[in-house]
């Protein structure tokens, strides 16, 4: 079963548009940790955020922002006046339980495609 | 902080060859440390984990005898990819986990390409 969803494939905007990325996770521990990840073209993965599942708070750096909902298990990231340099695949993941080494369960990832 | 360095970046290599991969944390120490592959345009999936001084844990599907791990220290893990084919081009990408943390930290990939 998929662990994370990422339902929008591709979204392409022009710049200084918002754009939201929706990211859907499923589980049933407790104690969980919620990461976005950004891939841009030359293949890194960067890391953006961590959420562990006891903090509900909303967080903002820079133009990004992530809501996290345990009510509707999301964790929702939201660039405000993108830019071309936001084009990139994102990730959504997810890390279940201490005892599983903290392995990742990657969404199938968002193309962002910002244009000029 | 928290960087991880992937050697090599590209790798051509003839059918039947093997391939090392080079996954090293600069500034922190590793105690676990994953190997991912990713084909075009899709997820990252997990081939194994690997733990400084045992053996690594294989994913349902990778063949262990395929992909040889070697976890030797805390900063320093190998992927070898033996006899490679065609079918093994992709992407493949190491993660590093700091000790008692729960963030992986990814190097920059390999693309192999086996002619």
């Amino acid at each position: 079963a998929q662990k994370v969803t990422q339902a929008q494939t591709e979204i392409s905007v022009v710049e200084k548009e918002d754009v939201t990325l929706d990211c859907v996770y499923e589980t049933r521990d407790t104690t969980y940790y919620l990461f976005w990840y950004k891939q841009p073209p030359s293949g890194e993965l960067v890391f953006l955020i961590r959420r562990n599942s006891f903090d509900e708070q909303n967080e903002i750096s820079g133009r990004y922002s992530w809501n996290f909902q345990k009510s509707t298990s999301s964790f929702n990231f939201t660039i405000t006046a993108s830019q071309v340099v936001d084009s990139a695949v994102y990730f959504c993941a997810l890390s279940e339980a201490q005892g599983n080494d903290y392995k990742l369960s990657f969404g199938a990832g968002t193309t962002v495609t910002v244009r000029a | 902080g928290a960087v991880v360095s992937q050697h090599p970046s590209r790798v051509i290599c003839k059918s039947g060859t093997s391939v090392k991969i080079e996954c090293r944390s600069l500034d922190f120490q590793a105690t676990t440390m994953f190997w991912y592959r990713q084909f075009p345009k899709q997820s990252l999936m997990l081939m194994a984990t690997s733990n400084e001084g045992s053996k690594a844990t294989y994913e349902q599907g990778v063949e262990k005898d395929k992909f040889l791990i070697n976890h030797a220290s805390l900063t320093l893990s190998t992927l070898t990819v033996t006899s490679a084919h065609p079918e093994d081009s992709s992407f493949y990408i190491c993660s590093a986990r700091l000790a008692g943390g729960d963030i992986q930290y990814f190097g920059a990939g390999t693309r192999l390409s086996v002619l």
